[in-house]
């Protein structure tokens, strides 16, 4: 079935330094991506979408990238700080007329001061 | 403007019994979908409703259902609850379905069951 899988269930940074989370999707038809942030007790909170006609997509301080041929997405978080420690989940939208999104398992994001 | 509104925050209930949740969306949105989050499946698809109409639904047995109000809120509904319920419930509001705009989630009611 269709699925949106993350390749590291955790990630361990250091304050300052780059982070890069990573996220492969199994649905060639899906054309829109989103990637949210959930902190705990709280609900996922959007932080970057991009549409399957793009490769990338830049926001302040994250950039996302698709790369279609091999099924596969990546958030980037500059110079990665303390309050970025969370969950980030991947998520996918099929084509068509529905809102309905896959989401991956997510990634915990932990930053060391 | 306010963001997506779930109510309540937390629920506690007896195996048997049911339950109603309830979402309030972002004022002008249309569509809401309903998601179950556990630590062993994560986020799951529950439903999705645009003007008062289930257009999708996810892989849960029948006892979980929902309906959208002409105001577009939300309720979803839990019958003859199970232990295995037990989970954050998040509501997720967008413009209209199928335009691949940003979905918002709220809160989340958190349902134990016991």
């Amino acid at each position: 079935g269709e699925s949106v899988g993350l390749h590291l269930p955790t990630l361990s940074v250091q304050e300052g330094d780059n982070s890069i989370i990573n996220c492969a999707y199994s649905n060639s038809a899906s054309d829109y991506f989103i990637w949210y942030k959930q902190e705990s007790g709280k609900g996922p909170q959007f932080i970057i979408d991009i549409r399957s006609n793009m490769d990338k997509r830049q926001g302040q301080r994250v950039t996302v990238l698709l790369n279609k041929t091999v099924k596969h997405l990546s958030l980037q978080i500059a110079a990665t700080q303390p309050g970025d420690s969370a969950v980030y989940f991947c998520a996918e939208k099929s084509a068509g007329n529905t809102g309905k999104l896959i989401f991956g398992q997510g990634t915990t994001l932990q930053v060391k001061p | 403007k306010a963001g997506v509104t779930q109510t309540p925050r937390y629920l506690i209930k007896t195996r048997g019994q049911q339950v109603t949740l309830s979402c309030s969306p972002i004022s002008g949105h249309r569509s809401v979908s309903w998601y179950q989050q556990t630590p062993g499946q994560g986020l799951q698809f529950l439903f999705e409703y645009f003007s008062e109409t289930q257009r999708n639904k996810g892989n849960f047995p029948g006892r979980f259902s929902g309906r959208q109000f002409s105001n577009s809120r939300s309720e979803m509904n839990v019958s003859t609850l199970e232990l295995g319920d037990s989970a954050l419930y998040l509501c997720a509001s967008s413009l209209v379905p199928g335009t691949n705009t940003e979905a918002f989630f709220g809160q989340g009611t958190r349902l134990t069951v016991v």
